[in-house]
């Protein structure tokens, strides 16, 4: 088990340039999240996967946002014509749902700092 | 999914007991309790998780009261390697989906 994994782990750009950021889950995996969390505050919620179909979208996740899971593996999340308020750590957390039992927990990876100057 | 309430923060010393409280009185009886910490810089690292009996693992215990609308989460010997912010949320038991994430407790353990 080698954990969640996030690339990059640290992202400068600049006002109204693309980024992309990729997760990769932990094996086997069939639900895939992303998170945003500003200083001083929570994860919030952004979308999540099971498998490849995205299952919920958060207001949040305005249309310069999107999110994939083309082969139900790793995840990319793409933000367009970044903004200075898009400054945050998106995180990426996986889990494994089971038929009937317990929730699925979810497990987080280290997060992607983005800076917009 | 139910809220939950923490205190923003609390101190320990080092050695001593971490018991950090939170209230879920809003609880619904197919919702867990989940427990995570997040040290300065990093992805939240999950800690225990329980429905209505009291858990422990090798990192913490987890006490629910009776009625369920509170727990501690339990450590029972704080290292200075323990200071971090502490979250406690409520999920649902089948199909939970995302998890909502308050402000939590952030517990300073001092030497």
């Amino acid at each position: 088990d080698t954990g969640v994994s996030q690339d990059p782990r640290h992202k400068i750009t600049k006002r109204g340039q693309n980024v992309t950021f990729r997760c990769d889950p932990i094996s086997e995996h069939n639900r895939l999240y992303w998170y945003r969390q500003t200083l001083g505050q929570g994860p919030e919620f952004l979308t999540y996967f099971q498998n490849e179909a995205q299952l919920e979208k958060s207001r949040l996740l305005s249309d310069r946002f999107s999110a994939e899971r083309p082969k139900g593996s790793f995840s990319t999340l793409e933000i367009q014509r970044t903004e200075q308020g898009d400054s945050a750590m998106y995180l990426c957390a996986s889990s494994l749902l089971h038929v009937a039992g317990d929730p699925d927990t979810q497990y987080f990876g280290p997060g992607t700092r983005l800076t917009v100057l | 999914d139910a809220k939950t309430t923490q205190p923003p923060s609390m101190d320990c010393a080092e050695g001593r007991a971490a018991n950090l409280p939170c209230n879920h009185s809003t609880i619904s009886g197919n919702e867990y309790v989940y427990w995570y910490r997040q040290i300065h810089s990093q992805g939240p690292q999950y800690i225990i998780h329980g429905l209505k009996n009291n858990e422990t693992n090798e990192m913490a215990s987890l006490i629910i009261t009776e009625d369920r609308k509170s727990s501690t989460l339990i450590l029972p010997h704080a290292t200075l390697r323990d200071t971090a912010v502490y979250y406690c949320i409520v999920r649902a038991r089948t199909n939970a989906g995302k998890s909502t994430f308050g402000d939590g407790t952030t517990l300073t353990v001092k030497p």
